[in-house]
């Protein structure tokens, strides 16, 4: 089975630019994995922020966006609030089956 | 509004069965897929399974392959996930989640501990 790879941790400052990475152990993320990503506030379920690289919900801030960088999907955040401190995870999909990565913990500080 | 709710939290021993569901409501229930996640304390999220309540197409992920059994009832609306026999480390918590744009909708996840 594949492994996804995330960063453990990132700090951003308030108002500041940071992205998270997102990494397949089979080799580059392409499109073709349809790449997601979920953030999850303590005590909360997770929700979607993007999902097929770059795709927004109705309800994701303007300030998050999805991508692929260098062989990575990425997400984007530019311009931190304090209610963005939470655990990121990103899901690849694998032909039928699905992988979440282990998540970031995104310290807004 | 589309909505997924899951049954509570339960509370088992070493080696008893369990079946926890999740029940779709304001959408076509049969026309989507419904993922299952666990969330053990304090570490990430794992994809376990996914199913098609259609036509009950079901895939697992090898890590859950054998160990858990996923299955709908359309006429009601509702998968369940479920344990023959339990573990100490299946103790979690498990959400379901609607495939639609990624996962829109996300149950309120079920709280399982199992402990002697």
């Amino acid at each position: 089975q594949a492994v996804v790879t995330q960063e453990p941790s990132l700090t951003v400052s308030p108002g500041g630019t940071v992205t998270l990475t997102c990494g397949s152990s089979t080799g580059a993320v392409t499109s073709g994995h349809y790449p997601n990503w979920f953030q999850q506030r303590p005590g909360q379920a997770p929700r979607t922020l993007t999902y097929d690289t770059s795709n927004k919900h109705s309800w994701t801030p303007a300030r998050f966006s999805g991508s692929l960088l260098g062989g990575k999907a990425a997400l984007t955040l530019s311009g931190a609030q304090p209610e963005d401190e939470a655990d990121y995870y990103c899901l690849l999909s694998y032909s039928s089956l699905r992988v979440f990565g282990g998540g970031t913990k995104l310290t807004v500080l | 509004e589309v909505q997924l709710v899951q049954s509570g939290p339960e509370v088992k021993k070493p080696g008893e069965s369990l079946k926890i569901s999740c029940k779709g409501s304001g959408y076509s229930f049969s026309d989507y897929w419904i993922a299952w996640v666990r969330q053990m304390p304090g570490k990430g999220l794992e994809w376990m399974g996914i199913i098609y309540p259609g036509d009950s197409d079901t895939r697992y992920s090898p890590s859950f392959q054998g160990q858990v059994t996923i299955s709908a009832d359309k006429s009601i609306s509702t998968t369940y996930l479920q344990w023959s026999s339990l573990k100490a480390s299946d103790t979690a918590m498990y959400y379901c989640a609607r495939h639609s744009g990624g996962y829109n909708s996300w149950g309120q996840g079920t709280l399982v501990t199992v402990s002697s």
